[in-house]
């Protein structure tokens, strides 16, 4: 049984480089999401997508944060221009969907940014 | 916009004691979610529940949804020392949607 895995583990960028994260869910998970989490706090919701469509996106989603879900299964978090704000754990999970048990949501291990 | 409550925000006790944490919301949810997140890891789902009232456990792990839908609990009982971590819980409005996370407490188990 695979969980939810994400690549890269670690990255550590420069500012104003762009990076790219990859997410995979859990086979036949229909509902994968986007949360960051800094230092000493719960994650924050950054987007979610049901199949490919983008359902809903956090007002900390800026201009320089798109992600992407093309074909349904694993989506991509790409930051462009990083900031030293953008340091963070990004971490994904996914959900069968909504409804009683579909509900929960099960995490990756996270990729952790540091940004000089 | 949301918040979530979490308290306390830090526990130290001694292996074989019970724990209790609690979350509180200025909104009301229609599931919460408990996790457990170890260092450099992601959260790890403990216990679900679905209905105002219910009451759930997972082993050692007792839950429970607050009749008026604004706050949950979690118990420990007879705590060990792989227990240490950070719990977090989580609220959802709506089915399928975002969570929105307290801040953690971070448990310590002396043995």
């Amino acid at each position: 049984d695979t969980g939810v895995s994400q690549d890269p583990r670690h990255k550590i960028t420069k500012r104003g480089q762009n990076v790219t994260f990859r997410c995979d869910p859990i086979s036949e998970h229909n509902r994968l999401y986007w949360y960051r989490q800094t230092l000493g706090q719960g994650p924050e919701f950054l987007t979610y997508f049901q199949n490919e469509a983008q359902l809903e996106k956090s007002r900390l989603l800026s201009d320089r944060f798109s992600a992407e879900r093309p074909k349904g299964s694993f989506s991509t978090l790409e930051i462009q221009r990083t900031e030293q704000g953008d340091s963070a754990m990004y971490l994904c999970a996914s959900s069968l969907g909504a409804g009683g048990t579909y509900n929960e949501q099960f995490f990756g291990p996270g990729t952790r940014l540091t940004v000089l | 916009g949301q918040q979530l409550n979490q308290s306390p925000q830090s526990m130290f006790i001694q292996e074989g004691e019970d724990v209790s944490m609690n979350c509180t919301s200025s909104s009301i949810f229609n599931t919460w979610l408990w996790y457990k997140q170890d260092p450099g890891e992601g959260p790890v789902l403990l216990i679900a529940l679905y209905k105002a009232g219910e009451l759930t456990s997972n082993g050692r792990l007792t839950a429970q949804f607050g009749i008026t839908r604004k706050d949950s609990f979690l118990n420990i009982s007879a705590s060990i020392p792989s227990d240490v971590g950070i719990y977090f819980c989580a609220g959802q409005e709506t089915s399928g949607s975002r969570l929105t996370f307290g801040e953690g407490t971070q448990l310590t188990v002396n043995p």
